[in-house]
């Protein structure tokens, strides 16, 4: 089992929808969790970090579930500039230096 | 201001041959990594370095050589090539920190390589 998954996609949705996905982590020792996009033959940049009481930035918002080790990543009213991939990314403990562990990714499709 | 570069971008290699990848970071970063990246299967930890001098292993070393001889630079070495390194391979470089603040990972654009 990996260490971290996430449904592959493709999520094929219209512009303005709402869509959401989630990422499972499997060692509940993880400390911190972030999203990161990463857009077609580009490199990965970093979308936002997951806090335990859940955050918010503009259209995206992010939540992490400790006891059922997973977090999800919202996006409302959806642009066709969202068309992505995401990546959730897990870290095991709070330096630098910890274990970070990426996801393969989620692809999102924004149709006109 | 650059950020991370990677040179080259593309390379086709044949089985044995070897050759460097390079990164470059002018961002006084201390923290450098190098990553591959398949299809579904994420990007995965080759090598890293916490400083000028010094590297480590990650989860996928074998294969691969590192060196970090100035603190901008990041080489990634591939002494005899197989086909099973053709993949996407990413640099990239953080600020070390305080413990318990995550400081964003900065990637370079990678280097597509192809070993056949």
């Amino acid at each position: 089992r990996k260490e971290v998954e996430q449904d592959p996609g493709p999520f094929n949705v219209p512009e303005g929808a709402t869509v959401a996905f989630n990422c499972t982590y499997s060692n509940s020792a993880s400390q911190s969790f972030f999203w990161y996009r990463q857009d077609c033959r580009k490199e990965p940049k970093l979308l936002m970090s997951v806090y335990s009481s859940g955050n918010e930035d503009g259209r995206f918002t992010a939540q992490l579930n400790r006891a059922s080790q997973y977090i999800s990543l919202l996006i409302r009213d959806s642009k066709l500039s969202d068309s992505a991939t995401y990546l959730c990314v897990v870290r095991k403990g709070y330096s630098n230096a910890s274990k970070i562990i990426f996801g393969s990714g989620t692809r999102l499709s924004i149709q006109p | 201001n650059a950020g991370v570069t990677q040179t080259p971008k593309f390379r086709v290699l044949k089985t044995g041959q070897s050759m460097t990848l390079l990164c470059a970071q002018d961002m006084n970063h201390e923290y450098m990594y190098w990553y591959r990246q398949d299809p579904g299967m994420g990007l995965r930890l080759i090598h890293y370095s916490v400083g000028e001098g010094t590297t480590a292993k990650g989860e996928v070393p074998d294969g691969y050589n590192v060196s970090r001889l100035k603190k901008q630079n990041f080489l990634l070495g591939l002494e005899s090539a197989a086909p099973s390194q053709t993949s996407v391979y990413f640099c990239a470089s953080s600020y070390s920190g305080v413990a318990g603040t995550y400081y964003e990972q900065y990637f370079g654009p990678g280097t597509r390589l192809t070993v056949t």
